[in-house]
């Protein structure tokens, strides 16, 4: 069975400053990695996925994430935060190694930007 | 981009009734919608995975008489919550599967008084 770790359940930053979110994962098959975004009382945004191509992704709203394998890790960055990138972000995998089958979801991590 | 839309946003009732949730693809036609539960300050747990035409596969643990789960159309599926009680209470989130990207529903608040 697939899991994830999200390192940190609330991060805050000052605007302008570096965002770094962790998330590390256990897969017995290649994994398809997932990072999304929810606001208060709202659903999912899909911000970026890995899905077996390029290491480094881009996503939306200046976001990026890094799969190492060696280290499991899929940590998101984004190299300025903004007061709109405050929000809850969940890391998640793909139990049938696709981008469209049942995701396990990390515990999310709140983050906080400071003016 | 698609969209998928969940009526109602939220709903209170009273415990011993029953409430339907509806997902629905707005712009696309969905054979796989998936129905995920998330309790405050907690993160989604898959609840079930539902096929169009066909009867809908529960994760371990969860009831699937009490949360009955019917996926008629390619279109809608919706979830139906039994004789609710207030340990139902929580963020019901839907999502549907076009080609190979899914996409999720605004969420539905339900609280049980």
């Amino acid at each position: 069975a697939q899991s994830v770790t999200q390192l940190g359940s609330h991060v805050s930053v000052s605007e302008g400053a570096l965002v770094l979110l962790r998330c590390n994962y256990s897969s017995s098959v290649p994994p398809y990695l997932f990072w999304y975004v929810q606001y208060p009382n709202q659903g999912l945004q899909l911000l970026l996925k890995y899905t077996s191509a390029a290491t480094l992704v881009k996503g939306i709203n200046g976001f990026e994430a890094e799969f190492k394998k060696s280290e499991t890790s899929f940590h998101l960055t984004k190299p300025s935060a903004h007061m709109s990138d405050a929000a809850e972000y969940f890391c998640a995998v793909s139990e049938s190694g696709t981008s469209y089958g049942k995701l396990t979801f990390g515990q999310g991590t709140i983050l906080t930007v400071h003016p | 981009g698609a969209v998928v839309s969940q009526h109602p946003s939220w709903v209170i009732c009273k415990s011993g009734t029953s409430v339907k949730i509806e997902c629905r693809s707005l712009d696309f036609q969905a054979t796989t919608m998936f129905w995920y539960r998330q309790f405050p300050k907690q993160s989604l747990m898959l609840m079930a995975t539902s096929n169009e035409g066909s009867k809908a596969t529960y994760e371990q643990g969860v009831e699937k008489d009490k949360f009955l789960i019917n996926h008629a159309s390619l279109t809608l599926s919706t979830l139906t919550v039994t004789s609710a009680h207030p340990e139902d209470s929580s963020f019901y989130i839907c999502s549907a599967r076009w080609g190979f990207e899914q996409f999720f529903g605004p969420g539905t608040r339900l609280t049980v008084l």
